[in-house]
């Protein structure tokens, strides 16, 4: 498996203002992808972080709320914009090694509060 | 839309004895289901996966079946132990891709 990290683990914003959440790896990856992970709920699929292109975006999500980077092969961002309380979830990224398996593996997320 | 049901959403055994947790999928592209273990507070941890053109697959104590043509697929736990408690997430590729769709989960509780 591959050794993820995220920044922040945690953090606590007010309602109106943005964050920006890292997704660093220690190899390079074919994909990566964002989850969100409501309490107590499962995980639901934000988007495709592209290498040097726009993100693929599920139903439901948009560019202008969740804008993401992925400037390398390594790394991405996500940025949760203009906060409400509903947005207080975790955050998680995932990454899929080079080689062909379809195996994901997890960031340890970022929890989010919203207040 | 592609969708992942997965049942029971909660599921108590005795230590020793064995747990099933099942799922089912719409997309008749899947062809990769992982099941992932997620302890509290921490991230979601593959366990054990199957392709489409497998229709069974053991890992010591945990096991996965597969009924393509029922679109069903099954996480069976034998000998349970206090430390198989967590949420267990059942997924499925959508149409072919490296994308899943997840289950809602099943929370598993082991009784000492």
């Amino acid at each position: 498996s591959a050794v993820i990290s995220q920044k922040p683990s945690r953090d606590i914003c007010q309602r109106g203002t943005s964050l920006t959440i890292q997704c660093q790896v220690d190899s390079q990856v074919t994909m990566m992808f964002w989850y969100r992970q409501q309490p107590g709920q499962s995980l639901t699929l934000i988007a495709t972080a592209n290498q040097g292109s726009e993100a693929t975006y599920e139903s439901g999500f948009v560019i202008d709320k969740f804008p993401i980077s992925r400037p390398n092969l390594t790394f991405s961002t996500l940025t949760v914009s203009n906060m409400s309380p509903e947005d207080s979830s975790i955050y998680l990224c995932s990454v899929v090694r080079s080689g062909g398996s379809h195996e994901q593996y997890f960031g340890p997320g970022t929890r989010l509060t919203v207040t | 839309g592609e969708n992942v049901e997965q049942h029971p959403s909660t599921l108590s055994v005795q230590e020793g004895d064995s747990a099933v947790i099942k799922c089912t999928y719409s997309d008749s592209a899947s062809n990769y289901f992982p099941w992932y273990k997620q302890e509290l507070g921490k991230r979601p941890q593959l366990i054990i996966d199957i392709r489409s053109n497998v229709g069974e697959k053991k890992d010591q104590r945990i096991a996965v079946t597969l009924n393509k043509t029922a679109k069903h697929f099954s996480l069976h736990i034998t000998e349970t132990q206090p430390e198989d408690s967590a949420v267990y997430f059942c997924a499925a590729s959508i149409r072919g891709t490296y994308k899943y769709i997840f289950g809602t989960g099943t929370r598993l509780k082991v009784l000492a």
